[in-house]
């Protein structure tokens, strides 16, 4: 069965504290991880798209690495404003399409 | 453009009412989404039209009913709801290339109360 599952549930660093988050995955044929931001009331903004294990994205303090089991969204140097929740989801087959399933986010407190 | 518009923003509806929750792209997107999202929990799919056909249904109850009636519009029908049925409710799109489709992009959500 197709599954995602992220930890920590929760964590809060202090800002600048440089952190983790891990995405775990079973899936039938990976066909893209996505890493989402989600702030409260409001929908989640995609951040990172990756295909394929060994690959690696970056935006700002935030940096994706894939491999054949597990993503890993790496924050350095953080700011309050990375508060948030963060989201992983892998694509999986459907009948005549594709669907996206969520892992249960990890929410991200940045203190400063 | 990244867009995904979502309205209305907030809902209050009373439990024999009818209204509809609507949701635009204009990025060329053949596939589209509704999920519902309870606090602290992660988005819940419920439907997936691909070329403007119902391609999912995961099982939702019948009083939500979906519409696609065009590339760029997605709607979702909403009568005799319940209050369980009050939630954050996500309209999503994304493109359909070859042997997958690429990242889905969300709108704001609709905030859903119902009384």
């Amino acid at each position: 069965e197709d599954q995602v599952t992220q930890s920590p549930e929760a964590l809060r660093l202090q800002e600048g504290e440089s952190s983790s988050l891990n995405c775990s995955y079973t899936v039938s044929g990976l066909r893209g991880l996505f890493w989402y931001r989600q702030d409260p009331g409001k929908g989640p903004e995609f951040l990172f798209t990756l295909y394929s294990a060994g690959e690696e994205k970056e935006k700002e303090r935030l940096k994706a690495t894939l491999t054949k089991k597990e993503s890993f969204l790496h924050i350095t140097a953080p700011k309050p404003e990375d508060s948030a929740t963060y989201l992983c989801a892998v694509q999986a087959r459907a009948p005549g399409t594709y669907k996206y399933i969520f892992g249960t986010g990890t929410r991200l407190k940045v203190l400063a | 453009d990244t867009e995904v518009t979502q309205t209305p923003k907030h809902l209050v509806m009373g439990m024999t009412n009818k209204k509809s929750l609507k949701c635009e792209q204009h990025m060329g997107h053949r596939a589209m989404y509704w999920y519902k999202q309870k606090a602290k929990k992660p988005p819940e799919l419920m439907f997936v039209y691909s070329y403007e056909k119902l391609s999912i249904n995961e099982s939702v109850p019948s009083r939500f009913s979906p519409e696609c009636p065009n590339s760029s519009l997605l709607n979702l029908h909403l009568h005799a709801l319940q209050p369980e049925d009050s939630a954050l409710y996500l309209c999503a799109s994304s493109r359909i290339v070859g042997s997958a489709n690429t990242e889905a992009f969300f709108g704001q959500g609709t905030r859903l109360t119902v009384v």
